[in-house]
């Protein structure tokens, strides 16, 4: 299995501030990376997929980049919305695999 | 519109078979590309990706867990399963559908359905 190992594990900032999040396979995973974002009591939503493509309706101030084996998620501008954990998601080979989670806090 | 929503027992034994049932519209899993997978969640902790079926009735599971797995789908209804066998506590969880796009990723999540194994 491609393990994915994501850091930080928890991330305090303030508003309007950027934060980056990252995530490093074991092995080359062409961009094949996705990013969710699951607030608290509710379903993860897919943020980025291929690396740096923007899913439908999410804001531009996340965007994805990275390649290789490491993989970074930023947020411009921090607003209180953001306050969710956040997961990366390899999906190169089977087992789909999945970093352990950020939990974004606001200071 | 997209939507998904999980169907299941919410408590069972040790030893019992999970079934879960996904009920999705907007989308038809005889669509070329497109798929359904199955992941859960336990309480506060990450995500583990089980098993997919694609619109070729291609299928793949977590290998950690294939002996007990089983997925299906049925296209005139818009629904797929998931069996597991021999639950036990370790498998309590909130399990998710998702739509899988042909990249792999999970662009559609239903709300989740919790599932308690317990004596």
């Amino acid at each position: 299995d491609i393990q994915v190992t994501q850091s930080p594990a928890s991330l305090s900032a303030s508003l309007g501030e950027t934060v980056t999040i990252e995530c490093r396979a074991s092995e080359d995973i062409y961009s094949n990376l996705a990013w969710y974002q699951q607030k608290p009591g509710n379903s993860p939503q897919l943020l980025i997929y291929d690396a740096n493509d923007l899913a439908d309706g999410v804001p531009s101030r996340f965007s994805g980049s990275g390649s290789d084996t490491q993989y970074s998620l930023k947020i411009n501008s921090l607003q209180s919305e953001d306050v969710a954990s956040y997961f990366c998601q390899q999906y190169n080979n089977f087992p789909f695999t999945f970093g352990s989670g950020t939990k974004l806090e606001i200071k | 519109q997209v939507t998904l929503k999980e169907s299941g027992p919410g408590i069972l034994q040790p030893s019992q078979t999970l079934s879960l049932t996904c009920t999705f519209s907007g989308f038809s899993l005889s669509t070329y590309g497109l798929g359904v997978g199955w992941i859960r969640q336990p309480s506060g902790k990450g995500l583990e990706w089980l098993a997919n079926i694609w619109w070729d009735d291609d299928k793949y599971f977590n290998p950690s867990l294939k002996v007990r797995l089983t997925i299906s789908k049925d296209t005139s209804n818009n629904q797929a399963f998931l069996k597991i066998t021999n639950v036990d506590t370790a498998d309590t969880a909130t399990y998710y559908c998702v739509r899988m796009n042909y990249g792999g990723s999970a662009d559609y999540w239903g709300q989740g359905v919790m599932v308690t194994v317990s004596s």
